[in-house]
């Protein structure tokens, strides 16, 4: 158990639908990653958070938008679905590297994933 | 801008044996770590090794070594005595060194690992 929670684990939607994903990170970590595995292919970044604010953005399509809330819970809205929406989104938490040398090794912790798929 | 590259697509590798998985990384930081996550047919990402780019020594967890090479900016992942639950999909990443809250960590695209009985 990586410690980060994901919901839902899977998702069956209509095209131009809006979805919802949500994401509780591991306690104590300020960093929430969103990620898309779409099928049998690698890990494309979406956005990341720290601490409440954008820190880096990846090939996020304008139909996405996310969020991290005070509670540092995350949620990645998926809006106007199209068939080639459908994915594994993945999220993940980390501590932040503070100074060059931080002993943290700044390791991703993903959680198990939301399979969405679009019909 | 970081970028990692995986040019083995797919691998076969008899039980038992050993297994180098490639992964070059590209990068103007001289800060940084280099991981490998697995991810098997369930589809879960497991974390299994991690360098840092001040390491002297290679990191090695268990079966799994990192053979890490920085002037040619190379992290192989080196598997020993291979088992079957082995099979699955093997990703390198790297992230950047201080950061200050930044943290983008870029995959490779992966390699697909097949153990044969």
């Amino acid at each position: 158990d990586s410690g980060v929670t994901q919901t839902p684990k899977h998702l069956i939607t209509a095209t131009g639908q809006r979805v919802t994903l949500r994401c509780s990170p591991r306690s104590g970590d300020l960093s929430v990653y969103w990620y898309q595995q779409s099928l049998d292919q690698g890990l494309q970044f979406l956005i990341q958070y720290y601490n409440g604010e954008e820190r880096a953005k990846g090939n996020i399509l304008e139909r996405f938008s996310a969020q991290q809330f005070p509670d540092l819970h995350s949620e990645l809205n998926l809006s106007s679905l199209e068939l080639g929406d459908s994915a594994l989104y993945f999220c993940a938490s980390s501590v932040a590297i503070r100074l060059a040398g931080d002993k943290n090794t700044g390791e991703l912790f993903f959680g198990e994933g939301s399979r969405l798929t679009v019909l | 801008a970081q970028k990692i590259t995986q040019t083995q697509p797919g691998m076969f590798v008899q039980e038992k044996e050993a297994v180098t998985l490639d992964c070059t990384y590209d990068t103007s930081d001289q800060s940084y770590g280099l991981f490998w996550y697995k991810q098997p047919s369930s589809g879960e990402m497991i974390f299994l090794i991690y360098q840092g780019s001040y390491d002297e020594q290679n990191a090695t967890e268990g079966r799994y070594s990192l053979n890490f090479q920085k002037a040619r900016k190379s992290a192989n992942l080196v598997i020993s005595a291979s088992q079957l639950g082995d099979s699955a999909m093997y990703f390198c990443a790297m992230r950047p060194g201080y950061s200050g809250g930044y943290q983008k960590v870029t995959f490779g695209t992966g390699t697909k690992l097949q153990v044969i009985p």
